[in-house]
C-alpha cells in the first residue's frame, strides 16, 4: 500500500461545476496535509494546507480532512479552464519516523469550457 | 523579490559525466529539499537539510550528493553512478522543520544523452 494515494484521473468536469479531488494516507499519525497545483512543465505551487479535522475554505477552494478515515479532499467550486492541472496531495510523516512530506502521484483535472 | 531560484532551467549531459544543479533561496528558510519527478509520477525525496552543514538522505539518494555550506544554497550533484538521471529536479524550502509548508523553485529538467 502506498503511503499517499490519489486517483490519477484524468478527472473531467464542465466549467462552473464542482471538482472533487481525493487523497488517502496510511500513517494514522500524520499531522499536516497539503494540496499543491502543478501545471504541465511547471513546478508545484501551494494551494492550501490543513491540520485539523473538518473544512478549511479559501476562496473557491475547500480542503476537508477526516483523520479517522484517513482521507483529505480538495473541492474546487465554480471550476474554470485555468484550473486544469495536476493536483498533488502531500502528507507529513511523523517526526520520529524521519518526518517529511510524502507526495501522492497526483490527479489530473481537466475543466471543459 | 523573495523566492527560490534554480539553474539552469534545462541541462543536457552525456553519460558518465557528473553535473551540479544550483538551488538558491532568499526567504531565510532553514530547511531545503531536493526532489525528483518522473513523467506521470509524484515527487520523490532525494536529500534534505534542516540546518547549515547538515543533511540527510531521502528515499532515493543513491547516485546523488549535496552540500549545505550556506543557509541560502543547497546544490545537488548528479553523479555518473545514478542509473536513470533523466528527470525533472525540484528544489524546495520551508521555514523550519521538515513538516512545514514547502515552497518550490521552478525546477531543472535534466536530460542524459
Amino acid at each position: 500500500q502506498k503511503e499517499v494515494e490519489q486517483n490519477s484521473g484524468p478527472l473531467s468536469v464542465p466549467e462552473g461545476a464542482i471538482a472533487s479531488l481525493n487523497c488517502t494516507y496510511s500513517d494514522r499519525g500524520s499531522q499536516s496535509f497539503f494540496w499543491y497545483r502543478q501545471y504541465s512543465g511547471k513546478s508545484p505551487e501551494l494551494i492550501m494546507f490543513i491540520y485539523s479535522n473538518g473544512d478549511k475554505e479559501d476562496g473557491r477552494f475547500t480542503a476537508q480532512l477526516n483523520k479517522a478515515s484517513q482521507y483529505v479532499s480538495l473541492l474546487i467550486r465554480d471550476s474554470q479552464p485555468s484550473d486544469s492541472a495536476t493536483y498533488l496531495c502531500a502528507v507529513s510523516r511523523r517526526y520520529n519516523q524521519g518526518g517529511k512530506l510524502i507526495f501522492g502521484q497526483g490527479t489530473e483535472l481537466s475543466v471543459k469550457p | 523579490d523573495g523566492g527560490i531560484t534554480q539553474s539552469p532551467k534545462y541541462l543536457f549531459r552525456k553519460e558518465g559525466q557528473n553535473v551540479t544543479l544550483s538551488c538558491e533561496q532568499n526567504l531565510n528558510h532553514d530547511a531545503m529539499y531536493w526532489y525528483r519527478q518522473d513523467p506521470g509520477q509524484g515527487l520523490r525525496l532525494i536529500y534534505y537539510s534542516q540546518i547549515v552543514n547538515d543533511f540527510q538522505k531521502g528515499d532515493i539518494a543513491e547516485g546523488y550528493s549535496v552540500s549545505r555550506e550556506k543557509k541560502e544554497s543547497f546544490p545537488l550533484t548528479v553523479t555518473s553512478a545514478q542509473k536513470n538521471p533523466t528527470a525533472f529536479y525540484l528544489c524546495a524550502s520551508s521555514p523550519a522543520g521538515v513538516t512545514d509548508t514547502q515552497y518550490f523553485g521552478p525546477g531543472t529538467r535534466l536530460t542524459v544523452l
